[in-house]
């Protein structure tokens, strides 16, 4: 059980242009399904927390309006990347929580590798 | 500022002994730990967890121990196996908190 999907699983595109990432619970219901990236050799940071029905929360330093996050469903979250750059070029995971969960347990997917050209 | 240091970015042990990821954390509100396993382009996948009020917790051939005054943990595995060489993330938060904040990796590789 707990199995979070991502797609695509890599993507490149062309600079200027959008690109949209998907994240799926298969097996639960993810109340609450956060957005990361990490950079070669650093460590995973979060950009935004999304939560099914309400607007995304944004880490410090990340353009909303850059990455538009939208969590439609309890097993759906979307992350578009706008307007794209080469510097936005990077590893992009999900990870999901289920409800009823208080531990800090979240169940990731497998990542996007995201290159813009 | 990294509140979460994994100063060892990488590990190399012989299959069968003992392997010990060590990791340090600056903030003192965190009161859950976590250490997820990350093999190249895939996610991190859940090992183990402790909180605050423990030392240690065991899982097969993974225990973590937990040194809150030195605000430091340590995971370890024993016998390493091949299976077990991937980068290996320590992660902390507040229990009952969402958000996860993570170290910086460590390299393991099990040499046969």
């Amino acid at each position: 059980g707990a199995v979070v999907s991502q797609h695509p699983s890599w993507v490149i595109c062309k600079s200027g242009t959008s690109v949209k990432i998907e994240c799926r619970s298969l097996d639960f219901q993810a109340t609450t399904m956060f957005w990361y990236r990490q950079f070669p050799k650093q460590s995973l940071m979060l950009m935004a927390t999304s939560n099914e029905g309400s607007k995304a929360t944004y880490e410090q330093g990340v353009e909303k309006d850059k990455f538009l996050i939208n969590h439609a469903s309890l097993t759906l979250s979307t992350l578009t990347v706008t307007s794209a750059h080469p510097e936005d070029s990077s590893f992009y995971i999900c990870s999901a929580r289920s409800e009823g969960r208080t531990g800090g347990e979240q169940f990731f997917g497998p990542g996007t590798r995201l290159t813009v050209l | 500022d990294q509140q979460v240091k994994q100063n060892s970015p990488s590990l190399s042990v012989q299959e069968g002994r003992i392997s010990i990821l060590n990791c340090d954390y600056t903030n003192s509100m965190f009161d859950y730990f976590l250490w997820y396993k990350k093999y190249p382009a895939e996610g991190p996948t859940f090992l183990i967890s402790i909180s605050s009020i423990k030392d240690k917790n065991e899982d097969g051939r993974f225990t973590v121990f937990l040194n809150k005054s030195a605000k430091h943990l340590s995971l370890h595995i024993v016998p390493s196996q091949p299976g077990d060489s991937a980068v290996y993330f320590c992660a902390a938060t507040n229990f009952g908190n969402e958000k996860l904040t993570f170290g910086t990796g460590t390299r393991l590789t099990i040499i046969p």
